[in-house]
Order: C-alpha cells, then structure tokens, then sequence
C-alpha cells in the first residue's frame, strides 16, 4: 500500500454508533494529522499526534498511533449526521517543508 | 478564527493558457504549501515555499509551474501553459513557524477547470 492509506474506503453508520477509521504507512514520520472535507470544500484539520505520542483526545475524537506498526485510528464517538464527510489521514514528513503525504480517505455517512 | 482564503473558487481556461490561482495565508503564518486533487484522487503535494523561496516540490511541479509570494499577504500559483490533466482542485496551505509539529491549514481550494 502506498504512504497514508485508510481503511475502510467507506462507511456507514447510525447517529450515535462510533466510527472508526484506520490509516497505514510505510515511512518514518514526524507526525500524522488527520483532516475532514465536506463534499466539495477545503480540508480542516482535526488533530495532530506526534511521532512521540500514542494517544491523543479531542472532543469526540481520539486518535492513537503505533510507530512500531505504522499505522493509526481515528475514532469518532456518538456519532451525529453533521460527522458525514471524508476523513484523510497525512503524514508529515521530517525533511524541512514538512509536506504532508495524504491517504485515499474515508468516506463516512451517519444515517440520522 | 483566521483562515486561508482563496481566489477564484473556480477558475475555467483554455488549453494552453496560463493560469494564476491566488491565495492569502492566514497573517502570522511563514510556511506556504500548494496541493491539489484531482478528481476522485488523493490530495497530492505540489510544493512548500519558506523564506520566499521554494523548500521543497514533487515531480508534479514541473517547469510549467511556479510560485511566487509578490507582497506581504498574497501566495500564488502559476500554471505557464495548461493541459486538460490540469483539471483538479488547488488547495493552498499554511503553518505557523513555530516547529514543524505545527498543523497546516487549508483554504476550501479553487476548481481548475481546463477545456
């Protein structure tokens, strides 16, 4: 699989089930951040976790990373329809531009 | 919240013509970054500019491409003489300085469309 690849492709659940979304990659990282994008819009950015980190919370959002398997989750608790959307994972890299490689994404839908 | 504007949300051009995708990152911000997506593809990098010069760029960004920061708050993109596989979304990006655990913030893109 190529660097920041998710799984599933799609996903579909009831409002309030929890989703969770998984990401692999093949190279060392400086961090791995996940983002949302609504059909049609830009990428907002929901968490970033260090390469040092193997947990991280925010809201309903938790995120944990294994370096030694290299991959991640991003979980999404009491999901809400509003959480429709694609999620990406990317991972920085630690050349001095720190671009972001991206996965294929997640579509999720929530069934109100 | 400040955030990265872009202009035009949707551009559409000729084969063969230049095009220039612009962008205002948010104002404290040093790092710049251009991506983009192609339809039903994965976001791609494109190029990183720091200190009004390029730092890093993919093999996409080839010698039809360039980037250019002409003031203290536009970052553009230029494409010299476009193909049709030119057509995707163009997202521009930027970080604060402070380490590179920073996270990157896009705009909502323009939509490159070339007939």
């Amino acid at each position: 699989s190529q660097q920041g690849e998710e799984d599933p492709q799609a996903l579909s659940i009831q409002e309030g089930e929890n989703a969770t979304m998984n990401c692999s990659y093949k190279t060392s990282i400086n961090n791995l951040q996940w983002y949302r994008q609504n059909s049609g819009r830009g990428l907002v950015h929901l968490i970033l976790i260090r390469s040092n980190e193997r947990e991280k919370h925010s809201g309903r959002l938790r995120v944990t990373l294994d370096t030694s398997k290299k991959s991640s989750s991003l979980l999404i608790t009491a999901s809400r329809a509003a959480d429709t959307a694609s999620y990406f994972c990317a991972t920085g890299s630690n050349n001095a531009g720190n671009m972001l490689t991206f996965g294929g994404g997640t579509r999720l839908m929530v069934k109100p | 919240e400040p955030e990265v504007t872009q202009t035009p949300s949707h551009q559409v051009t000729q084969m063969g013509q230049e095009v220039i995708l612009r962008c205002v990152p948010i104002s404290n911000h040093l790092y710049f970054y251009w991506y983009r997506q192609i339809l039903g593809q994965k976001v791609e990098f494109l190029v990183s500019f720091y200190n009004n010069e390029i730092s890093e760029k993919s093999e996409i960004f080839d010698d039809q491409f360039s980037v250019e920061r002409p003031d203290g708050s536009n970052f553009t993109l230029k494409i010299r003489s476009t193909k049709l596989e030119d057509s995707a979304m163009y997202f521009c990006a930027s970080r604060d300085r402070e380490g590179s655990n920073q996270p990157q913030h896009f705009g909502d893109g323009t939509r490159l469309s070339i007939l």
